[in-house]
């Protein structure tokens, strides 16, 4: 089955620094790559999502990137604020059934 | 409608009792999901329903844990005789037919098995 491998664990930067997460997955025929945000004690947010027929997609501070070939995704966030302290997970689907199959997630911690 | 909602937020319950989570999903969403979170880990898928009927139940963890959606729309997630290894965040998320349209998580239900 699908295996979804999250790096780093953890990751301190300065704020106003950029922050970059990486993800590889094992399957294939995976076709919808999420990325959720979860604050301590609260449900995962989705913050960015990209389907395997686009390379990159952006929303304000936030970009991922898609290598279908290599079979990996990467979260960017630029101008890290306090605020974008979280856990973050990233996910992959095949689509068909609609469940995810999470990272480890990275523990993001930003530095006033 | 304010979202997936999840009862009760947390459980507290003796090694070897019984209990139930109910999960109330966006009212036009047709998908349900259970996953269960574990403590620094990301969330693990265990089943879903598309309306009433379950069509994924291999991930439940074990014949212990069962799941029903009897009327295509609130969901409930049992597990019987419960063990200290169960304690854990359980996640219920919804969606609508297609895709990943409107993929939401409700809070979650907090169990510790003492």
């Amino acid at each position: 089955g699908e295996n979804v491998e999250q790096h780093p664990s953890t990751l301190s930067v300065q704020e106003g620094d950029s922050a970059v997460i990486k993800c590889t997955y094992s399957d294939s025929a995976s076709n919808y790559f999420p990325w959720y945000k979860q604050e301590l004690g609260k449900r995962p947010q989705l913050i960015i999502d990209i389907r395997s027929n686009v390379g990159e997609k952006k929303d304000q501070r936030i970009a991922v990137t898609l290598n279908k070939t290599a079979k990996h995704f990467s979260l960017h966030i630029t101008e890290t604020q306090p605020e974008d302290s979280a856990v973050y997970f990233c996910a992959a689907s095949k689509g068909s059934q609609g469940n995810l199959i999470f990272g480890k997630g990275t523990k993001l911690s930003v530095k006033p | 409608d304010t979202g997936v909602s999840q009862n009760p937020r947390h459980k507290i319950t003796k090694r070897g009792q019984n209990v139930t989570f109910r999960c109330d999903p966006i009212s036009e969403h047709n998908r349900l999901y259970w996953y269960r979170q574990t403590l620094g880990q990301g969330p693990e898928f265990l089943t879903y329903f598309q309306n009433e009927a379950q069509l994924e139940k291999s991930r439940l963890l074990s014949d212990r844990f069962s799941a029903e959606r009897p009327k295509g729309s609130f969901s409930t997630l049992e597990i019987q005789r419960t063990e200290q290894g169960d304690s854990a965040m359980y996640l219920c998320a919804s969606s609508l037919d297609k895709g990943f349209d409107g993929y939401t998580f409700g809070s979650g239900t907090r169990l510790t098995v003492v």
